[in-house]
């Protein structure tokens, strides 16, 4: 089973600063599959990004993902307050079970 | 507006059942797998179950296999989890999520309810 390790734990920005997320997988993701979501206190998650670099439906273009193999990262280039969140990677497949990061705490 | 909403959560003792529901609204839902994904209080994401959008295939993760069943109805635009044998572990806010991708079920979850709270103990 492949195991996905976020850094930092948390990380603490000003408005406007850029904010790069780290996701490392223990084994090669298969063709990108890997997908971030973006969990507000008190909200369910909402999906930003999926095979590593398309962005879901709505979701504004300051987000960004990248990255191939077992390295990938979300950026986001100019942070607003309301970016204040915890953000999760989760590798999927056609096959399951699908896993989750840890999360990274953004605070703003 | 997408809508999932969730309900039948509750407090139960070890070794209980409880049946969540989830009902979709404003999309194609017999198009869609979905899925249940829970988080413990204070905890991150865990993925539980998925059920195909015809009902045919199921899966589950290793810590419910067994206790927990995933259904739907796609003629009343529903997805069910029974839950027996609960323990005081399976303590969270449990999820339905449609699939991003129709007629497949790849695990990106698209769209989300707002969840509804398990808490099993004595």
């Amino acid at each position: 089973e492949i195991v996905l390790t976020q850094s930092p734990g948390t990380l603490s920005l000003s408005p406007g600063e850029r904010a790069t997320l780290s996701c490392r997988a223990s084994q090669s993701v298969a063709s990108n599959y890997l997908a971030w979501y973006q969990q507000k206190g008190g909200q369910a998650p909402r999906l930003l990004i999926y095979a590593a670099s398309s962005r879901a439906t709505g979701i504004p273009d300051r987000f960004s993902g990248s990255g191939s193999g077992t390295d990938f990262t979300l950026t986001i280039s100019r942070l607003e307050p309301e970016d204040s969140a915890v953000y999760y990677c989760q590798r999927y497949s056609a096959i399951p079970p699908w896993t989750f990061g840890p999360g990274t705490k953004v605070e703003i | 507006q997408v809508h999932l909403v969730e309900s039948g959560g509750d407090v139960v003792q070890p070794g209980g059942s409880l049946r969540l529901s989830c009902v979709a609204s404003a999309f194609s839902f017999s198009d869609y797998g979905m899925h249940w994904v829970r988080q413990a209080p204070g905890q991150g994401l865990e993925w539980v179950a998925v059920l195909s959008f015809a009902g045919t295939n199921k899966f589950y993760a290793d810590s419910v296999k067994g206790r927990f069943t995933i259904s739907r109805d796609n003629s009343r635009n529903t997805v069910y989890l029974q839950m027996n044998g609960l323990r005081v572990e399976d303590t969270a806010l449990y999820y339905c999520a449609s699939d991003l991708y129709p007629r497949s079920s790849w695990g990106v979850f698209e769209r989300w309810g707002q969840g509804t709270l398990v808490t099993v103990s004595s």
